[in-house]
């Protein structure tokens, strides 16, 4: 039993690039989350999933889409990456109101 | 808008010293959620606590204990005879009751460093 799984753990980007983050769990929960963590400012949710096939926004969403095609699995990409994006992006799940979070991916946009 | 303010950005303590971490929160709900997350400086977050709004009984774990108090908007995080593996980053966050899930509104946190 992984818990929830991010790949990839370390990424590296120019200005402009585009990635996709996969998040996984195995826990057969319904809801999903993706935050991003900056330095004294917490976390701050970016999207979210209630389930399959539907996300909803959160906090801070621009310049980040999400897609939700299989219950287990939450995409977070970036179309065109830009410095600000540089952050740790954690992605969680949830059966209820505990939220499971991933490890983690570390992000640089130069 | 809901906000949760951790007002001590870092506090150190000498093991087996009690420390208190703070967090106030703002919400206009009448029933939300409380939670506490430890992230170690390994990075991950892990899960402490749940408290709802309509349970204010004190809730103690091990060295652990909470204290809820709707009066005064605070839910405040004690740990007792505190250990050089209690450093971390602790979070307080606070979700509203809607449907099944949690939107999670974090404080920025306070990183506790215990020296042996």
């Amino acid at each position: 039993n992984a818990g929830v799984t991010q790949t990839p753990k370390f990424r590296v980007l120019k200005t402009g690039q585009s990635m996709t983050l996969l998040c996984a769990q195995d826990m057969n929960h319904e809801y999903m989350y993706w935050y991003r963590q900056d330095p004294g400012m917490g976390l701050r949710l970016i999207h979210y999933s209630v389930g399959e096939g539907t996300t909803a926004k959160g906090e801070v969403p621009d310049g980040y889409n999400v897609s939700r095609l299989k219950k287990q699995n939450f995409l977070l990409g970036l179309e065109s990456a830009a410095p600000s994006q540089t952050s740790v992006y954690f992605c969680a799940s949830s059966r209820l109101r505990e939220q499971y979070f991933g490890p983690g991916t570390r992000l640089t946009v130069t | 808008a809901q906000k949760v303010t951790q007002a001590q950005t870092e506090i150190s303590v000498v093991e087996k010293e009690d420390v208190t971490l703070d967090c106030v929160y703002e919400t206009r709900d009448t029933t939300y959620y409380l939670f506490w997350y430890k992230q170690p400086p390994s990075g991950e977050l892990v899960f402490l606590i749940r408290r709802n709004s309509f349970d204010e009984q004190n809730e103690i774990s091990g060295r652990y204990s909470w204290n809820f108090q709707k009066s005064t908007s605070s839910f405040n995080f004690t740990i007792t005879a505190s250990q050089v593996v209690d450093s971390a980053v602790y979070f307080c966050a606070l979700s509203e009751a809607v449907g099944g899930y949690s939107t999670l509104t974090f404080g920025k946190g306070t990183m506790l460093l215990v020296s042996p």
